[in-house]
């Protein structure tokens, strides 16, 4: 099992629509939790972050953390083409280490 | 504040050389951490240095290593380079009023022919 998982996709959703991204994770100890954006050819850059259980809105972007299901989501309203990119799930494990998953694609469709 | 620099941005090596990259982290940042990220395997962490010492290790062959010098800045090595090190190397580094949270450089794109 990895100890990061997300839905490689590609997630398709049309503009204005919510695209919801999704990751879990094994490590029960970990505490920090990341959603970064990848676009094709340039370095991750990050959205947010969570440490508590519950909701964290920052203007279109929402993440969300439930700690006993060890799962972790991104909520992105009114979609938008720019909104195209790959997202990363993160988080460290109880080593120190900040573990990637694979990345989650999605395409918003004008 | 400047973000984080990575030199070069690209790179071409024949298998066999040795390379050094480069990174500069944010202003005041004193964690620095480097990352392989390659489209078969993603996102994988090789090393994290802080006050000029590692702090934690990926699972990499010992030909990666790296270092960090007095004023934060940090350097990795590859030597003996395999066609299968192509890859983006990336830099993060944290600190600052969200200590743990990692912000990325451009990169070096490394290819091995």
């Amino acid at each position: 099992q990895k100890e990061v998982e997300q839905n490689s996709g590609p997630l398709s959703v049309p503009e204005g629509a919510i695209a919801s991204l999704n990751c879990t994770y094994s490590d029960r100890g970990s505490q920090s939790f990341f959603w970064y954006r990848q676009y094709s050819g340039k370095s991750p850059e990050l959205i947010m972050f969570i440490y508590s259980n519950g909701d964290k809105e920052d203007g279109r972007f929402t993440a969300q953390l439930n700690k006993a299901s060890q799962y972790v989501s991104l909520l992105i309203r009114d979609s938008q083409p720019s909104d195209s990119a790959t997202y990363l799930c993160a988080a460290y494990n109880q080593g120190g280490k900040l573990i990637f998953g694979q990345g989650t694609e999605l395409s918003v469709k004008p | 504040k400047a973000g984080v620099t990575q030199t070069p941005r690209y790179l071409i090596k024949t298998r066999g050389q040795q390379v050094t990259l480069s990174c500069s982290p944010i202003s005041g940042h004193r964690s620095v951490s480097w990352y392989q990220q390659t489209p078969g395997q993603g996102l994988q962490f090789l090393f994290e240095y802080f006050s000029e010492t590692q702090r934690n290790k990926g699972n990499f062959p010992g030909r990666f290593s790296g270092r960090q010098f007095s004023n934060s800045r940090s350097e990795m090595n590859v030597s003996t380079l395999e066609l299968g090190d192509s890859a983006l190397y990336l830099c993060a580094s944290s600190g600052g009023d969200s200590a743990d949270t990692q912000y990325f450089g451009p990169g070096t794109r490394l290819t091995v022919l």
